[in-house]
């Protein structure tokens, strides 16, 4: 029973081309999250979203948008990949609200950019 | 499913000692980490410990590791407002990829 899943675990593409990584979660969570880790093992929030309200770090460059096609899935869409989108990208789910204390994380997708 | 087990909810007093625990399955841990995770903010690294090590200590953080129970702690000594937060463990196994415990949110009281 996996309760968060990411597709794929591992990503290898080229500069310039648009990817995806779906996440599906089984727990009938409310809120979903995408991170990304940086090289000091630092996860960085990119976005939060639950049924009504997006929330996007404004960090994160417009080439990375979220999808969410119902409730149990929330995908990250990435364009014109660059060499430093390289990282490991975790999704992450949340019963109630943004940030409650039970955040259940996938298995990480490694993403190289070549 | 998860491998990763933390209790959710800890509360002490100020200038207590809390001490969080975590219990992993997978026996090809090489580092342990704890993370801190503040309201809205992404998870910033406490602290890591490699599996040959029984213990670390690092300013007000001790990390315990029992290998053959598979139990990690974090003990934060005189534990402050500013602790306040949820703790993530995690295990790091083959291919470098990190496995996330469900977090231990601390409180602290004045």
């Amino acid at each position: 029973d996996t309760a968060v899943s990411q597709t794929p675990k591992y990503l290898v593409t080229q500069m310039g081309n648009d990817k995806s990584i779906k996440c599906e979660q089984n727990l009938g969570h409310d809120t979903m999250y995408w991170y990304k880790q940086d090289s000091k093992k630092f996860l960085k929030i990119m976005f939060s979203y639950n049924n009504k309200e997006l929330i996007i770090n404004e960090t994160v460059p417009n080439r990375f948008s979220p999808k969410s096609p119902d409730k149990a899935h929330l995908n990250l869409h990435i364009n014109s990949l660059e060499l430093g989108d390289s990282a490991v990208y975790f999704c992450a789910s949340s019963p109630t609200g943004l940030f409650s204390y039970e955040q259940y994380f996938g298995p990480g997708t490694r993403l190289t950019v070549t | 499913g998860e491998d990763v087990e933390q209790s959710l909810f800890l509360s002490v007093r100020e200038g207590d000692s809390s001490v969080i625990n975590c219990t992993y399955t997978d026996s090809s841990s090489t580092y342990l980490y704890w993370y801190k995770q503040e309201p809205g903010a992404g998870l910033q690294l406490l602290t890591y410990i490699f599996s040959n090590m029984d213990m670390k200590q690092d300013q007000r953080l001790t990390v315990l590791l029992n290998k053959k129970d598979k139990h990690l702690s974090l003990r934060i000594a005189d534990t402050q407002t500013g602790d306040s937060a949820i703790y993530f463990c995690a295990h790091e196994a083959a291919g470098n990829m990190l496995t996330f415990g469900g977090g231990t949110r601390l409180m602290v009281k004045p």
